[in-house]
């Protein structure tokens, strides 16, 4: 199994510009979560999923960002427009069950830098 | 206030040698769940073992134990026979009882391990 796949691995673009995020979950995984990690907040949890329908958002910064999640295979993280305090890394997860009982699966994270 | 502490932000350890990694937590849920992740320099999380709060035992898996004392709210991740390969960043999190959302994880702010020769 390939993992969970995350694209691009490093992003860097000027403030207000459009920033999307991409994942593809592990097949077969019901759960998808996407989480912020800067080291002043630690790791966060913006939003996550169930069968491609949000469950919670209530970590979504402000609205600057959103989600979708168009089929079980694909998820995307919009940040528009960027600004540089969105600089972290972003990591998206997937779980067969939910995440709280259940093994997450991480990707490798993307390298945000908004300048 | 915090849910998961880890009071360590950094730890040494001789290679071959055991190391705890310390982790409290504060729920007043009679159910929950606890887990260890690791995090080496490339990034990745990867899954390291779960306790449940109503487990009889303590979770063990290879060289991972958790040393689980409910009472303390503790929940402290012993590594046996450390590599080299155990330097990494360390992350306790939590899983709340069913008064909570119990999809979601909170993370602690990590523990970061490095082992020597």
């Amino acid at each position: 199994d390939a993992g969970v796949i995350q694209s691009p691995r490093h992003e860097v673009t000027e403030m207000g510009q459009e920033v999307t995020l991409r994942c593809k979950p592990i097949s077969g995984h019901d759960y998808l979560f996407w989480y912020r990690q800067t080291m002043m907040r630690g790791l966060e949890l913006l939003i996550y999923f169930n069968n491609n329908v949000p469950i919670d958002d209530s970590g979504m910064p402000e609205d600057r960002f959103s989600a979708k999640m168009p089929n079980a295979s694909f998820s995307t993280l919009k940040i528009q427009p960027s600004e540089p305090r969105d600089s972290a890394v972003y990591f998206c997860a997937s779980s067969w069950g939910s995440g709280g009982y259940y093994e997450q699966y991480f990707g490798p994270g993307t390298r945000l830098t908004v300048t | 206030a915090q849910k998961i502490t880890q009071t360590q932000p950094g730890m040494f350890v001789q290679e071959k040698e055991a190391v705890t990694l310390d982790c409290t937590y504060d729920t007043s849920d009679p159910s929950y769940g606890l887990f260890w992740y690791k995090q080496p320099s490339s990034g990745e999380m990867i899954f390291l073992i779960y306790q449940g709060s109503y487990d009889q035992q303590n979770a063990t898996e290879g060289r991972y134990s958790l040393n689980f004392q409910k009472a303390r709210k503790s929940a402290n991740l012993v590594i046996s026979a450390s590599q080299l390969g155990d330097s990494a960043m360390y992350f306790c999190a939590m899983r709340e009882g069913e008064s909570y959302n119990t999809d979601k994880l909170i993370f602690g702010t990590g523990t970061r391990l490095q082992v020597f020769p």
